[in-house]
């Protein structure tokens, strides 16, 4: 199975456009997940999700967006680009019994440079 | 705040064993995780702690003291693959996954 997929794999970005991030995961898992790693930082949740139809804020949402039409996607959009968005992106994924999370799986990452 | 404190970096030489700190304070625990990063790569699930005590998978073991807010990550017999950078992470009682900024180990021949 792929797993988690993301696409680009990187991107270089003009300050003031808009891009989506894709992430595609065939593992059905209820929860999904978008973080930003930064240097010396650890990872840090932009939003998530915890099902389908749901979303959810994390530690550092503003200037991003994402939506959950359906278990398998997570689209993270970036409505209008700042360098300080430069960043790698990683997508996560993890299931759910009785309430409690699992462990989070994690896609190949997006890098993204924003001039 | 939440928090988890590992060292930024180690260095061990291969065949040799390193022990790599994790402490954390949060509200409520749900289990710790240990990720594998190698540099330009994703996250990779190594470990799982949700009671006390060591875990052993491999050549890698977990430990784990909830009353002391204390994990270490054990790698023995190390190999240069090994070189990388290890995640702490921990649920907390709303299941928001807390990170750790991650400690880079550097193995030397």
């Amino acid at each position: 199975t792929a797993g988690i997929t993301q696409a680009p794999t990187s991107q270089i970005l003009a300050a003031g456009r808009s891009m989506t991030l894709r992430c595609t995961q065939d593992m059905r898992h209820n929860a999904m997940y978008w973080y930003r790693q930064d240097l010396g930082l650890g990872l840090r949740l932009i939003h998530y999700s915890n099902t389908a139809g749901t979303t959810g804020k994390g530690e550092v949402p503003d200037g991003y967006s994402v939506s959950r039409a359906n278990t398998d996607d997570f689209p993270l959009t970036l409505a209008s680009a700042v360098p300080s968005q430069t960043s790698v992106y990683f997508c996560a994924s993890s299931d759910e019994s009785g309430g409690a999370k699992e462990t989070q799986y994690f896609g190949p990452g997006t890098r993204l440079l924003v001039l | 705040g939440q928090n988890i404190d590992q060292p930024t970096e180690m260095t061990a030489t291969e065949g040799a064993i390193v022990q790599i700190n994790c402490t954390y304070q949060t509200s409520g625990f749900n289990g710790l995780f240990w990720y594998q990063q190698h540099a330009g790569e994703a996250p990779t699930f190594l470990s799982y702690n949700v009671l006390d005590g060591l875990e052993e998978k491999g050549r890698f073991s977990s430990f784990l003291s909830r009353s002391k807010g204390y994990s270490y990550l054990l790698l023995k017999e190390l190999q240069m693959k090994d070189s990388a950078s290890y995640l702490c992470a921990v649920y907390d009682s709303n299941y928001q996954l807390i990170w750790g900024a991650g400690t880079k180990l550097i193995i030397k021949p």
